[in-house]
């Protein structure tokens, strides 16, 4: 079975610093996809970044860059220059093996809640 | 608004009673998901639509929880005999049709629907 596993619960970082989320992931599959999402109090995840397994670029959107290492089974979040909206929780997630077309059946982690201080 | 609409957003009831939780996705987007989300936890899978079919139903957790989406595009959780853990926020996910046979298209959430058992 597919895990994700997040190990910090919260995370505390001042206004335009940078901060590192940690996601490792357990999988036996060869094709996987790895996803970031952000959920801030309003309660709807909004999507942030996507990695697939055999991408050899780690994937960057914007501020957000995902830090992939493969060998670890690590996919962490990298979000650069921290600004207040960014407070709020965050999930690694991974794409369970496709087996209909399309299907984005996903396993998340606990999550994160990133508080940025002024 | 042109995202996913999730209603009620807020649902109390009495254990034992019937409820129905309401999903409009993005127009035109032929994939709708459903996630159960329970306190300090991330999103669990329930179920997939792609069109009017339900694809992969395997997340229902048993045969109290069905779902339906007779047209194509709004649809309906369906909890009979609620029990008080099924108290959790019930998150509606849309997507349009992948391009390509890929599946890395990032899910559109709603601000979900928080059900309180009592």
């Amino acid at each position: 079975a597919q895990k994700i596993t997040q190990t910090q619960p919260g995370m505390f970082v001042q206004e335009k610093e940078a901060v590192t989320l940690d996601c490792t992931y357990d999988t036996s599959d060869q094709s996987y996809g790895l996803f970031w999402y952000k959920q801030p109090s309003s309660g709807e995840m909004i999507f942030l970044i996507y990695q697939g397994s055999y991408d050899e670029q780690n994937a960057t959107e914007g501020r957000y860059s995902l830090n992939f290492q493969k060998a670890r089974k690590s996919a962490n979040l990298v979000i650069s220059a921290s600004q207040l909206g960014d407070s709020a929780m965050y999930f690694c997630a991974m794409r369970e093996a496709v087996i209909i077309q399309g299907a984005q059946k996903l396993v998340f982690g606990q999550g994160t809640r990133l508080t940025i201080n002024p | 608004g042109a995202g996913v609409s999730q209603t009620p957003s807020n649902k109390v009831t009495e254990k034992g009673k019937y409820v129905e939780l309401r999903c409009d996705p993005i127009s035109g987007h032929t994939a709708l998901y459903w996630y159960r989300q329970s306190l300090g936890q991330g999103p669990e899978f329930l179920i997939y639509f792609q069109g009017t079919g339900a694809a992969d139903d395997s997340g229902l957790p048993n045969d109290r929880f069905f779902a339906v989406r007779p047209e194509g595009s709004v649809s309906t959780l369906k909890i009979q005999r609620t029990e008080r853990g099924d108290s959790a926020v019930y998150l509606c996910a849309s997507s349009p049709k992948p391009r390509g046979g890929g599946t890395n298209e990032k899910l559109f959430f709603g601000s979900g629907t928080q059900l309180s058992v009592l």
